[in-house]
């Protein structure tokens, strides 16, 4: 079974700055994808960046970078340049060895609110 | 660019009754599923689907429950007899062979 764990309910922020997300992940899978999406409060899921668990180097998506140290198995998603835009939910989640269907099944977080302030 | 599209937004129905959610998966996709997010708490999987079948379904994913891709754009989500615990956000997903791609959702009440 996989597991996410998002110790963050709550996050805030400084217009510009950076900010890092925790997410930390069990399974005894030897491949996985992990993803984070986020949630405005319109309620959608916004896919922002993947990393596989074979990928050596941490993966980027423009202002998104994901922070992956399988040895400690986490998954943090640092954000930077912060914009009052990116308040919104943001959730951590796996899925096992990618492939198939297994892509989209994704086991999710808890989600961590983050609060952008002017 | 291309997206999931779910219909409808909102859906309220009541107890006992039959509620079908309705979902336009992207069109070269291969691969669809179905979560559901009761308000307040994370988003848990429901059932995958390919090749016209269930290829994987979650312990909440019980009888009362079904899918359907009656043609080559529509996938369905049945609940038979709805529940007040049923009430929920619905999202549907899918994929080609990477990332999944959510809907927009349809929040389904309950009264």
């Amino acid at each position: 079974a996989q597991k996410i764990t998002q110790t963050q309910p709550g996050m805030f922020v400084q217009e510009k700055e950076a900010v890092t997300l925790d997410c930390t992940y069990d399974t005894s899978d030897q491949s996985y994808g992990l993803f984070w999406y986020k949630q405005p409060s319109s309620g959608e899921m916004i896919f922002l960046i993947y990393q596989g668990s074979y990928d050596e180097q941490n993966a980027t998506e423009g202002r998104y970078s994901l922070n992956f140290q399988k040895a400690r198995k986490s998954a943090n998603l640092v954000i930077s340049a912060s914009q009052l835009g990116d308040s919104a939910m943001y959730f951590c989640a796996m899925s096992p060895d990618p492939g198939g269907t297994s892509y989209g099944k994704l086991t999710f977080g808890q989600g961590t609110i983050l609060t952008v302030h002017p | 660019e291309p997206e999931v599209t779910q219909t409808p937004s909102h859906q309220v129905t009541q107890m006992g009754q039959e509620v079908i959610l309705h979902c336009v998966p992207i069109s070269n996709h291969l691969y669809f599923y179905w979560y559901r997010q009761i308000l307040g708490q994370k988003v848990e999987f429901l059932v995958s689907f390919y090749n016209n079948e269930i290829s994987e379904k979650s312990e909440i994913f019980d009888d009362q429950f079904s899918v359907e891709r009656p043609d080559g754009s529509n996938f369905t989500l049945k609940i038979r007899s709805t529940k007040l615990e049923d009430s929920a956000m619905y999202f549907c997903a899918s994929t080609r062979n990477t990332e999944a791609f959510f809907g927009q959702g349809t929040r389904l009440t309950v009264v």
